[in-house]
């Protein structure tokens, strides 16, 4: 089992609907998360964090934890043709870890 | 510098052949990572540093992979006799504080742009 699955896409979705990105990992210990976009051909950018269960809204951006069920996801609401990008889960672990585990990136496309 | 700077952007080498990837990070950040993405796959941990020391290089794949911080600043990923396996694109990230400590911007993980490794 991957540290840090996710769904690999490509997810489409219509302009303006929520898009919902999700990411699943293995280690019970894991005390915080990150959600990344990454447009082709570039570096990952840190579009938000998260460290306590329930929900954490930054503008059109929320995050969702679920630490019992070792599930997070990232909700985009209105969503933009300019949010087409690969979405990349990161998860840093616990016992004391200072790296981040990532998923294989789901592939978000949003048609105008 | 404004944001973390990697040299050089893109390198083509002979399977072989010795290669060094130049990190510089953002002035002031104490923690360094490299990262390895291959196509479509999300990046995969080599090593951290802490200030001057390698704090986890359990990332590594084998021992043709080094990579070096002599002080604190700049780092260089040193890759011997390559494969043609290696070719990824070698992501550089620093923050201020390492990943994840306390709950504050400090810990942010900001990439640089990345060196595009070719092994032909």
């Amino acid at each position: 089992q991957k540290e840090v699955e996710q769904n690999s896409g490509p997810l489409s979705v219509p302009e303006g609907a929520i898009a919902s990105l999700n990411c699943t990992y293995s280690d019970r210990g894991s005390q915080s998360f990150f959600w990344y976009r990454q447009y082709s051909g570039k570096s990952p950018e840190l579009i938000m964090f998260i460290y306590s269960n329930g929900d954490k809204e930054d503008g059109r951006f929320t995050a969702q934890l679920n630490k019992a069920s070792q599930y997070v996801s990232l909700l985009i609401r209105d969503s933009q043709p300019s949010d087409s990008a690969t979405y990349l889960c990161a998860v840093k672990g616990g016992q004391g870890a200072q790296k981040l585990v990532f998923g294989q990136g789901t592939r978000l496309t949003i048609n105008p | 510098g404004a944001g973390v700077s990697q040299t050089p952007s893109n390198k083509v080498t002979e399977k072989g052949k010795y290669v060094e990837l130049r990190c510089d990070p953002i002035s002031g950040h104490t923690a360094l990572y490299w990262y390895r993405q291959s196509l479509g796959q999300g990046p995969e941990f080599l090593i951290y540093f802490q200030g001057t020391g390698a704090a986890d290089d359990s990332g590594l794949p084998n021992d043709r992979f080094f990579a070096v911080r002599p002080e604190g600043s700049v780092s260089t990923l040193k890759i011997q006799r390559t494969e043609r396996g290696d070719s990824a694109v070698y992501l550089c990230a620093s923050s201020l504080y390492p990943a994840g400590t306390g709950q504050t911007s400090g810990n942010t993980i900001y990439f640089g742009e990345g060196s595009w490794l070719t092994v032909v």
